[in-house]
C-alpha cells in the first residue's frame, strides 16, 4: 500500500527562523494537499499542488511539488507564534478517479517566542 | 454557510455503551469522510461516502463500528459496544470533488472518552 513519510515529526523553532518539512511517498503521486491543525483544532486545507516542479507561495509559507511527484515540501520564512501546529501533507494518488485521501503522520512545529 | 457540524463536541460514555456521532456536511458537497484521530495512530480515515453511498470502509475498526449517511445532509458513526480503546477525537469532513483544489471541510470534531 502507499506509504507516506513526513520529516521532522517534531520541529522546535525560535521566532523567526524559518522552518521546512518534507513530505514523501513511496508511489507517483497526482496531486498532494496540505493541511494546518492548531492545537485543540480541526485541520484546515493550504493549499494542493498538482504539477510536477509547481511551486506556490502563500504570504511566508512556499509549497513545493517535486519532478517525479513522489515528495513535496512546505517552507515556513520567519516563523512567528501564529504558526504553531502540526502540518500535514495528504497525498492523492489518483487523477481520473476519486480516491481516499491517507493524511501523512504530520510534523509539529512548535515556535519559541 | 456554517461549515460543517458535527455533534456533540464532547462526549464520556462507560464501557460497553452505545455512541452515536453526528455530522451535517456542507450543503452541496457531495463526499463525506469519517476520520479517527489519536496520538499513536494519527488521522485515520474510517469510512467515506460519495451521493450517500459508502464507497470504503475499509478503514473501520471492526464490526462495532457502523455508519449511515441517509440522506446528502446527515451522517452517522456509531460504535456499540464502545471500549477505552475508542477514545479518539473523530472528525466529519465533505468535500466536493468537482471543486478541485478547495480540499477538504473539516468539522469542529467529536472528542470521545470512554471510561
Amino acid at each position: 500500500g502507499q506509504q507516506v513519510m513526513q520529516i521532522p515529526q517534531y520541529q522546535h523553532v525560535q521566532e523567526g527562523e524559518d522552518f521546512t518539512t518534507y513530505c514523501n511517498s513511496s508511489t507517483t503521486l497526482s496531486n498532494i494537499q496540505w493541511y494546518k491543525q492548531r492545537p485543540g483544532g480541526h485541520p484546515v486545507f493550504l493549499i494542493q499542488l498538482v504539477k510536477s516542479g509547481e511551486v506556490k507561495k502563500q504570504k511566508r509559507l512556499t509549497f513545493q511539488f517535486g519532478e517525479a511527484k513522489k515528495n513535496s515540501s512546505l517552507h515556513i520564512t520567519a516563523t512567528q507564534t501564529t504558526d504553531v501546529g502540526t502540518y500535514f501533507c495528504a497525498p492523492i494518488r489518483m487523477k481520473t478517479s476519486y480516491d481516499k485521501v491517507i493524511f501523512g503522520p504530520g510534523t509539529s512545529l512548535s515556535v519559541i517566542p | 454557510d456554517a461549515g460543517v457540524i458535527q455533534s456533540p463536541r464532547h462526549e464520556v460514555t462507560e464501557m460497553g455503551q452505545e455512541v452515536t456521532l453526528r455530522c451535517k456536511p456542507i450543503s452541496g458537497h457531495d463526499y463525506l469522510f469519517w476520520y479517527r484521530q489519536t496520538m499513536m495512530r494519527g488521522l485515520e480515515l474510517l469510512i467515506y461516502f460519495n451521493n450517500n453511498v459508502p464507497i470504503d470502509d475499509s478503514g473501520m475498526p471492526e464490526d462495532r463500528f457502523s455508519a449511515k449517511m441517509p440522506n446528502a445532509s446527515f451522517s452517522t458513526l456509531k460504535i456499540q459496544p464502545s471500549e477505552p480503546r475508542d477514545s479518539a477525537v473523530y472528525f466529519c469532513a465533505s468535500s466536493f470533488w468537482g471543486a478541485i483544489g478547495y480540499g477538504y471541510t473539516f468539522g469542529s470534531g467529536t472528542r470521545l472518552t470512554v471510561v
